[in-house]
């Protein structure tokens, strides 16, 4: 299957600090990231979707101006937590969808391999 | 908006038996995937169902979608330590639009 790749894969900061989170499609164009956030023992929470060359859509109740999002290229959507808070801990996993060529029914999400954050 | 409910919560077996997760959902499924995840990390694509009564297999993990399209389960045959992790179901699409949508998970354990 195709491969997405994060980075970094774990990072610590202080309280107040930014911290930038990058996912690369590798071998296949994304025009659309997902990024999720997940905590201990529960399943995944849509945090925002990013398309290339726009704006980033958030869902409700995520602060579009805590977590900055931007696509700027097919393969690479970044996250930034900005101002980062001891309550922004995390496993923030982010996802590629790869078009089929039956419509978006066919569309595969591939996931990268998660980034955990703490911040002290 | 779709939900998918997944069963069992958690399983613990002992290696070598079979066991199935089921995920339903509330509205009709037009692609459904199950992935699998092992503690801490990313997400392991598995297998993406599309036709009703359609069943994949990868090595000894088998899926079916139902004929109705609400319901898929996942079956593992003489399970074995590797297997332990947690189970996913997701659904990418809605009609014509794409929403991603996931299950809560089914948490696996495979006793020695």
């Amino acid at each position: 299957g195709a491969v997405v790749s994060q980075h970094p894969s774990r990072v610590i900061c202080k309280s107040g600090t930014s911290v930038k989170i990058e996912c690369r499609s590798l071998d296949f164009q994304a025009t659309t990231m997902f990024w999720y956030r997940q905590f201990p023992k529960q399943s995944l929470m849509l945090m925002a979707t990013s398309n290339e060359g726009s704006k980033a859509t958030y869902e409700q109740g995520v602060e579009k101006d805590k977590f900055l999002i931007n696509h700027a290229s097919l393969t690479l959507s970044t996250l930034t937590v900005t101002s980062a808070h001891p309550e922004d801990s995390s496993f923030y996993i982010c996802s590629a969808r790869e078009a089929g060529s039956g419509g978006p029914s066919t569309d595969t999400q591939y996931f990268g391999p998660g980034t955990r954050l703490t911040v002290l | 908006s779709q939900e998918l409910e997944q069963s069992p919560q958690s399983l613990i077996v002992q290696e070598g038996k079979n066991l199935t997760i089921n995920c339903t959902s509330s509205k009709t499924l037009y692609g459904l995937y199950w992935y699998k995840q092992k503690y801490g990390e990313g997400l392991i694509f598995l297998m993406m169902l599309q036709k009703g009564g359609e069943e994949k297999s990868h090595e000894k993990i088998t899926a079916k979608l139902d004929e109705k399209k609400q319901q898929s389960s996942l079956h593992i045959t003489a399970s074995q330590p590797s297997h332990a992790g947690i189970y996913l179901c997701g659904a990418g699409s809605s009609g014509g639009s794409y929403i991603p949508t996931f299950g809560r998970g089914t948490s696996l354990i495979v006793h020695p």
